[in-house]
């Protein structure tokens, strides 16, 4: 069972566009939330992250918001750069029990010149 | 920031051969490590959780004979694939709980 979806697979925006990516998830004792970009043969690498206690999170371009009664959250990316192509991954955590991560299938970002 | 050391970053071996991929929390102890496999364009496939001074715990589906994972150390994972195939061949990556997880780059390994 998918622990947590992930849409769309793929975006393609203009440069300057506001890409927004979509994370639902299913356990309701998931107590945090990253975002993972990950540049082609690399691994990883955190970009923000939320606890469900608030309901956005800002830092610099990116944005997360979070919907905790629809048990969803967003990846908002602003002004976005030809730079910030690459594949995007949530994940959802319930923290202090193991640490397991559970990851969406990701979302492939292209940003057009 | 914390950083996960992942070596080497890509591999080619024969077939039958063993592969042994280093995982190495640099600035910081991990007491938890975690193995992944990620297929091209495909999310990362958790194959086992690595804790210091215990067994891994394996994910169904993976072979713990095949993908033998040691952590002897606050600050070092291993992974070693034994007797490598062509179906073996992907992007394994580590990662390492420190305040929140953090990966290594990975290592693509190609078994011809």
């Amino acid at each position: 069972q998918q622990q947590v979806k992930q849409s769309p697979q793929s975006l393609i925006v203009q440069k300057g566009g506001i890409p927004i990516i979509n994370c639902a998830y299913e356990n309701t004792a998931f107590d945090y939330f990253p975002w993972y970009q990950q540049f082609p043969g690399k691994g990883p690498a955190l970009l923000i992250a939320i606890r469900p206690d608030v309901s956005e999170k800002k830092e610099g371009r990116f944005t997360i918001s979070f919907n905790k009664s629809a048990k969803q959250f967003s990846l908002h990316i602003m002004d976005s750069q030809p730079g910030d192509s690459a594949t995007y991954f949530c994940a959802a955590s319930k923290l202090n029990t193991g640490n397991q991560f559970y990851f969406g299938t990701g979302t492939s970002l292209t940003v057009i010149p | 920031g914390a950083v996960v050391s992942q070596h080497p970053s890509w591999v080619i071996c024969k077939s039958g051969t063993s592969v042994k991929i280093e995982c190495r929390s640099l600035d910081f102890q991990a007491t938890t490590m975690f193995w992944y496999r990620q297929f091209p364009k495909q999310s990362l496939m958790l194959m086992a959780t690595s804790n210091e001074g215990s067994k891994a715990t394996y994910e169904q589906g993976v072979e713990k004979d095949k993908f033998l994972i040691n952590h002897a150390s606050l600050t070092l994972s291993t992974l070693t694939v034994t007797s490598a195939h062509p179906e073996d061949s992907s992007f394994y990556i580590c990662s390492a709980w420190g305040v929140t997880l953090h990966f290594g780059n990975g290592t693509r390994l190609t078994v011809t």
